[in-house]
């Protein structure tokens, strides 16, 4: 079975500068997406960001952008000129992407981003 | 923008009491799932639907669960009889088709369970 782990639960920037969440995951397929959901108080699940595994090219959207390395199983975040607005819990998730394949998201524990102004 | 609703936004009932959690998918969308959030904890999958059918269930969708789409439109996740552990966010979820990367969530329902 698949496994997400993020493994910092609180993070803080101060406003303006630059973060990065972690996040590792464990699988044995080779063909799969990986996502950052961000989670504001609200609660709502907003998709931040999506990598197709078959892609070298790191995903951007904007001030998000991905390091995705994928013989280390690593999906890190990072978010640049932070605004107040990014403060949110951010999930990092995964799903199966071959024919037939599952197609649930399994998500990590989330880490709760603190931006300071 | 189209957006997945769901209703109530909080719902209390007692122990043992059946409930009801609507969601309205994407209109064009076709695959539909249910995840739930234990405050504080990750957000786990529950079930998903295409077709008229489950195409899949976590170990957590027992038989108190069921899930139903009884229109062209609407999308309900049924607990027959509630249990104080059931007490969660209930996010409903769709997509545009299966193998298509991003699911679009609603805004949750808070179930709280006395």
């Amino acid at each position: 079975a698949q496994t997400v782990t993020q493994s910092q639960p609180e993070m803080s920037v101060q406003e303006a500068e630059t973060v990065t969440l972690s996040c590792t995951y464990d699988t044995s397929e080779s063909d799969y997406y990986l996502f950052w959901y961000k989670q504001p108080p609200s609660r709502q699940m907003i998709l931040v960001i999506r990598q197709e595994a078959y892609k070298q090219q790191n995903a951007t959207e904007n001030r998000f952008s991905v390091n995705f390395q994928k013989a280390a199983k690593s999906f890190s975040l990072k978010i640049s000129d932070s605004q107040l607005g990014d403060a949110a819990m951010y999930f990092c998730a995964y799903r199966s992407a071959g024919q037939g394949g599952s197609e649930k998201l399994v998500f990590g524990k989330g880490t709760k981003l603190t931006v300071n102004p | 923008e189209p957006e997945v609703t769901q209703t109530p936004s909080h719902q209390v009932t007692q122990m043992g009491q059946e409930v009801i959690l609507r969601c309205v998918p994407i209109s064009n969308h076709l695959y539909f799932y249910w995840y739930r959030q234990i405050l504080g904890q990750k957000v786990e999958f529950l079930v998903s639907f295409y077709n008229n059918e489950i195409s899949e269930k976590s170990e957590i969708f027992d038989d108190q669960f069921s899930v139903e789409r009884p229109d062209g439109s609407n999308f309900t996740l049924k607990i027959r009889s509630t249990k104080l552990e059931d007490s969660a966010m209930y996010f409903c979820a769709s997509s545009r088709a299966p193998g298509v990367g991003e699911q679009f969530f609603g805004p949750g329902t808070r179930l709280t369970v006395l």
